[in-house]
């Protein structure tokens, strides 16, 4: 089985644009959750969609959204980006949501 | 105020012994514990898991204990293996469908590096 990917690995934007980040879980996964890493914080949970429901939000601005597709693919976006957003940001699917996750390569957003 | 502790920043371990990296946590509603293993720009990388019905599971060169009444889980690896240079996160979620679902908290990570 293909695992998680993620598109695009690696985007720079600047301060008060806005960006899509996009998942697509391994085969069979019907939910997709998001993190954030940053050097400071570490991992932190963002959201998380399970047929095509946000079931659970992590504490983000509403600056941070996310959807999920019929076929359990997912995207985020951030508008109104600031420099703070500057991070790595894993999806990870699983079957159910509550068993083990396994994480996509992230995409590693730069705002200058 | 963290809810999964991971004390140690760093571990150094020589090639062939055992590494231990511990975690603590504090919400005694986490039922499911995961380890997993991250490489710089790289996504984390499942390595084994523990729910709190286990005390111990083992998978290969990995085991993970669990201590429910210490609120403690550790990862040993025998032996090391100079590949096992990462940085290690400790897991936990809540198994029920309370309002948890796919909300992973994460410690801050240990970085083993296992000398040759």
């Amino acid at each position: 089985k293909a695992g998680v990917t993620q598109t695009p690995r690696y985007l720079i934007k600047t301060r008060g644009q806005q960006v899509t980040l996009s998942c697509s879980p391994i085969s069979g996964h019907r939910s997709v959750s998001w993190y954030q890493q940053t050097p400071g914080q570490g991992l932190q949970f963002l959201f998380e969609y399970f047929s095509e429901t946000q079931r659970n939000k992590g504490n983000f601005p509403g600056r941070f959204s996310g959807r999920q597709f019929s076929n359990s693919r997912s995207e985020m976006n951030v508008s109104t980006l600031e420099l703070g957003d500057s991070a790595l940001y894993l999806c990870a699917s699983s079957q159910q949501g509550t068993d083990t996750q396994y994480f996509g390569p992230g995409t590693r957003l730069t705002v200058l | 105020d963290q809810q999964v502790k991971q004390n140690s920043p760093s571990l150094s371990v020589q090639e062939g012994r055992i590494s231990i990296l511990n975690c603590d946590y504090t919400n005694s509603m986490f039922d499911y514990f995961l380890w997993y293993k991250k490489y710089p720009a790289e996504g984390p990388t499942f390595l084994i898991s523990i729910s709190s019905i286990k005390d111990k599971n083992e998978d290969g060169r990995f085991t993970v204990f669990l201590n429910k009444s210490a609120k403690h889980l550790s990862l040993h690896i025998v032996p090391s293996q100079p590949g096992d240079s990462a940085v290690y996160f400790c897991a936990a979620s809540e198994m029920n469908y309370g309002g948890s679902q796919g909300n992973l908290i994460f410690g801050k990570g240990t970085k083993l590096s296992v000398k040759p």
